[in-house]
């Protein structure tokens, strides 16, 4: 059974830090990564998706990367903002079903 | 439509009393997923459709709860004698053919039930 983990849990930085948000999974036979965002009382946002075979994957200030064997993922955000401020959630889609197992996410603040 | 809409964003009801969420998917999209979020914790599966059937519904708590998807386009999730434990935001993503083909889900904004 796919189980996701994201640490750490809340992360709280001045304006401008770079930073690491990590995300583990006991399965490996995934068949994406995929990354949202979820700002508070709303739905969730994708920012990255990669696929298995990739090994990252950018969008502006953001990039995810993927190593199956070791179950690990982690996402980048360069030159962090207040507008950054969010929860940010991964989630692991396996070969063996067409549904994305979630991990509890890290709730993100980024201060003046 | 240009997005995932759900309704209704808010619902208040009483124990006992039987709810229904209604989810209208981005035209076109084949996967439909329900999840359960309750107050600090992950995302909970609950059912995935695939046009009209459901072949993962594994996820649904009890069974008071059910879920049905018409024309390949809108679901209702009907939880029936609602309970404290049910109050939760509830949310519905679609895919253009499912998580393991294009992998990408577009998430509404939810529905946030309380049961009082």
């Amino acid at each position: 059974k796919q189980e996701v983990t994201q640490i750490p849990a809340a992360l709280s930085v001045p304006e401008g830090e770079n930073l690491v948000l990590n995300c583990s999974f006991t399965d490996s036979a995934i068949y994406n990564l995929q990354w949202f965002r979820q700002d508070p009382g709303k739905g969730l946002t994708s920012l990255l998706l990669i696929q298995s075979s990739q090994r990252e994957q950018t969008s502006g200030r953001l990039n995810a990367s993927l190593d199956k064997s070791s179950g690990r993922s982690t996402l980048y955000i360069a030159a962090s903002q207040p507008g950054d401020s969010a929860t940010y959630l991964c989630a692991a889609g396996s070969y063996n079903t067409d549904k994305l197992i979630f991990g509890t996410g890290t709730r993100l603040q980024v201060f003046p | 439509g240009a997005g995932v809409s759900q309704s209704p964003s808010n619902k208040v009801t009483e124990k006992g009393k039987d709810v229904e969420l209604r989810c209208d998917p981005i035209s076109g999209h084949t996967a439909l997923y329900w999840y359960r979020q309750s107050l600090g914790q992950g995302l909970e599966f609950l059912i995935y459709f695939q046009g009209n059937s459901a072949p993962d519904k594994s996820g649904l708590p009890s069974d008071r709860f059910s879920a049905e998807r018409t024309g390949g386009s809108v679901s209702t999730l009907t939880i029936q004698r609602t309970q404290q434990e049910d109050s939760a935001v509830y949310l519905c993503a679609s895919s253009f053919q499912g998580a393991t083909n294009t992998g990408e889900l577009f998430f509404g904004e939810g529905s946030r039930l309380t049961v009082l």
